[in-house]
């Protein structure tokens, strides 16, 4: 168990619909990633959040959005759905004092988007 | 932008023997992760790799930093059914918090 925690485990939904994912650091980790894993694929970096603030962001589509909150959990949001956006989302954490830090992973949510 | 190219893609090997694969890229990076993936999981943590020329063991898993800071390296000794999955490397990119991952290698143990 890496400590990290996201819900939910799996999630269905439809075409144009919006779902919301959520991630809860491992204890004392102040940052969180979010990564999108297609079927069979590598991670892509979506983007990453510091105490609160986002601090470094990847190829994430405007139609996705993320925040982390005061307690340090975070959410990514996904609107207007696409069957392409069927995948596994990983939220990872990190005390990021510095870069090069290990990154713990939790063990994903599955989006299925019929 | 940045990549990381994994070899082999996928292998195939007997229960008992070593396994090799390398993870190489067009830039340099100053942190190596090795990561396995197993179905429906989240990346677990092997090795970390913090200076050229490393070389750091965990178990029967053993990973070298490469000296040109462009490559790195994993072997895995006397493998056994449980290693079979997916193994990726990952780095921060140019400095920065966006870790990059590898496009894995894919391995399966015949016992």
């Amino acid at each position: 168990d890496s400590g990290v925690t996201q819900t939910p485990k799996h999630l269905i939904t439809a075409t144009g619909q919006r779902v919301t994912l959520r991630c809860s650091p491992r204890s004392g980790d102040l940052s969180v990633y979010w990564y999108q894993q297609s079927l069979d694929q590598g991670l892509q970096f979506l983007i990453q959040y510091y105490n609160g603030e986002e601090r470094a962001k990847g190829n994430i589509l405007e139609r996705f959005s993320a925040q982390q909150f005061p307690d340090l959990h975070s959410e990514l949001n996904l609107s207007s759905l696409e069957l392409g956006d069927s995948a596994l989302y990983f939220c990872a954490s990190s005390v990021a004092t510095y870069v090069g830090e290990k990154l713990f992973f939790g063990s994903g949510t599955q989006l299925s988007v019929l | 932008g940045q990549q990381l190219n994994q070899s082999p893609q996928s292998m195939f090997i007997q229960e008992g023997e070593d396994v090799s694969m390398n993870c190489t890229s067009s830039s340099i990076f100053n942190t190596w992760l090795w990561y396995k993936q197993e179905p429906g999981e989240g990346p677990v943590l092997l090795i970390a790799l913090y200076k050229a020329g490393e070389l750091t063991s965990n178990g029967r898993l053993t990973a070298q930093f490469g000296i040109t800071r462009k490559d790195s390296f994993l072997n895995i000794s006397a493998s056994i059914p449980s290693d079979v999955g997916i193994y990726f490397c990952a780095g921060p990119t140019s400095g920065t918090y966006k870790y990059i991952f590898g496009t894995g290698t894919r391995l399966k143990v015949l016992a």
